[in-house]
């Protein structure tokens, strides 16, 4: 177990819609990251926050969105959702700004099906 | 065509071989270079991580890279049922390797 909790595990919905995934970093971690997986893409890094300020950019869709709260946990909003969104979402946390020797811990990810 | 290209595998070996897993990369300004473990239906997790050329060693892991050819491999000795899973390479112009290009990942399978 990673520390880091994400929020649901599964989501499944319709096309054009708009769902928030949550992600809750290690305690700590003041840098949170978000991931996306899928079979044709592979890992690709969407967006880094760190506490609470944008960090770093990816390959992130103007469709998408992310902020960090206060209490730095993370949310990562999809909108507009089209089929080609469906993937598994992942968000890391390191304790840093994420410099290469610092560990990224993954949580478990957040499953989207986009029918 | 990708900037980082990995062996696609999958790989099946036995129980005590030495594995060698293998990306290759375009980009020449890439300066980290990190390798992933990530389990079935888990987030992935750092196992080694290098700077520019030269070997990496961190038990049975040895982390290879040659920016000549371009060209990075892990290395897994006397390997294990527990290693089965799935090794993603990334790398990272930059120190923030959360802004990092990852290969497509290689499966490997240790059989006991």
């Amino acid at each position: 177990d990673s520390g880091v909790t994400q929020t649901p595990k599964h989501l499944i919905t319709a096309t054009g819609q708009r769902v928030t995934l949550r992600c809750s970093p290690r305690s700590g971690d003041l840098s949170v990251y978000w991931y996306q997986q899928s079979l044709d893409q592979g890992l690709q890094f969407l967006i880094q926050y760190y506490n609470g300020e944008e960090r770093a950019k990816g390959n992130i869709l103007e469709r998408f969105s992310a902020q960090q709260f206060p209490d730095l946990h993370s949310e990562l909003n999809l909108s507009s959702l089209e089929l080609g969104d469906s993937a598994l979402y992942f968000c890391a946390s390191s304790t840093m700004g994420g410099g290469y020797q610092e560990t990224q811990y993954f949580g478990p990810g957040t499953r989207l099906l986009v029918l | 065509q990708k900037e980082v290209e990995q062996d696609p595998g999958p790989l099946s070996v036995p129980e005590g071989a030495i594995v060698s897993l293998n990306c290759t990369y375009s980009n020449s300004a890439f300066q980290y270079f990190m390798w992933y473990r990530q389990y079935s239906r888990k987030g992935p997790e750092l196992l080694m991580y290098t700077y520019s050329s030269g070997n990496k060693e961190d038990g049975r892991f040895t982390a290879q890279v040659d920016k000549s050819s371009k060209y990075i491999s892990l290395f897994i000795r006397d390997s294990q049922p527990s290693d089965s899973a799935t090794y993603l390479c990334a790398m990272s112009v930059g120190t923030n390797a959360g802004k990092s290009t990852f290969g497509d990942g290689t499966t490997l399978t240790v059989k006991p």
